[in-house]
């Protein structure tokens, strides 16, 4: 099993640019996550789903859209790059055990993103 | 606005040193997590806490849950080079926005 992948692991941008970033998992979770991470700031959750077809506002979700239209796939798109969204990028899935218990985040590699 | 504070934010100490990380918030989780992370890569889960005032172990990492599970602490006895990373705490509140620390950041030189 590979996990969690993402794609690509890099990409410069200009200001006013569009992009995707492609995070999947073979891992049958239900559940994927969206992070960035900034010095200093932690993980902070842009976006999340609950499951195929659905997708839900996180923390920091302005600027960025979303599509999980297959259950292995979550899509991050940036429809228009501020140099405020130079980040690293984090994806995650994840289930949840017995009783309403979250069970591990597996995450991605990252994608490091940065925006001129 | 749920927040999870860590402290200290950096810390450098020499190997063998014992030392502790903190997580606090006024928030209660149902779950709190402690992931590890290596430059360049993705946080790697820990160990997880589900009970107040549980204590896991491992090896030379002890991890407690606070009563109230508003907060958690990890221990590391001997340090040693292999354990400098970024240590991140995770809280669960039951739903689906989940909260990250803003991290640790450990350096043990040897």
């Amino acid at each position: 099993n590979a996990g969690v992948t993402q794609t690509p692991k890099f990409r410069v941008l200009k200001t006013g640019q569009s992009m995707t970033l492609l995070c999947a998992q073979d891992m049958n979770h239900e559940y994927m996550y969206w992070y960035r991470q900034d010095p200093g700031m932690g993980l902070r959750l842009i976006h999340y789903s609950v499951g195929e077809g659905t997708t839900a506002k996180g923390e920091v979700p302005d600027g960025y859209n979303v599509s999980r239209l297959k259950k292995q796939n979550f899509l991050l798109g940036l429809e228009s790059a501020a140099p405020s969204q130079t980040s690293v990028y984090f994806c995650a899935s994840s289930y949840k055990g017995s009783g309403g218990i979250e069970e591990t985040q597996y995450f991605g590699p990252g994608t490091r993103l940065l925006v001129l | 606005t749920q927040l999870l504070e860590q402290s200290p934010q950096f810390l450098s100490i020499q190997e063998g040193e014992n030392l502790t990380v903190y997580c606090n918030s006024s928030s209660v989780f149902s779950s709190l997590q402690w992931y590890r992370q290596e430059p360049g890569e993705g946080p790697v889960l820990l160990v997880t806490v589900v009970t107040g005032g549980e204590v896991k172990k491992l090896k030379r990492l002890t991890f407690q849950f606070g009563d109230a599970r508003k907060d958690s602490s990890l221990h590391i006895t001997a340090a040693q080079p292999g354990d400098t990373g970024l240590y991140l705490c995770h809280g669960d509140t039951g739903g689906f926005k989940t909260i990250f620390g803003a991290g640790t950041r450990l350096f043990v030189k040897a």
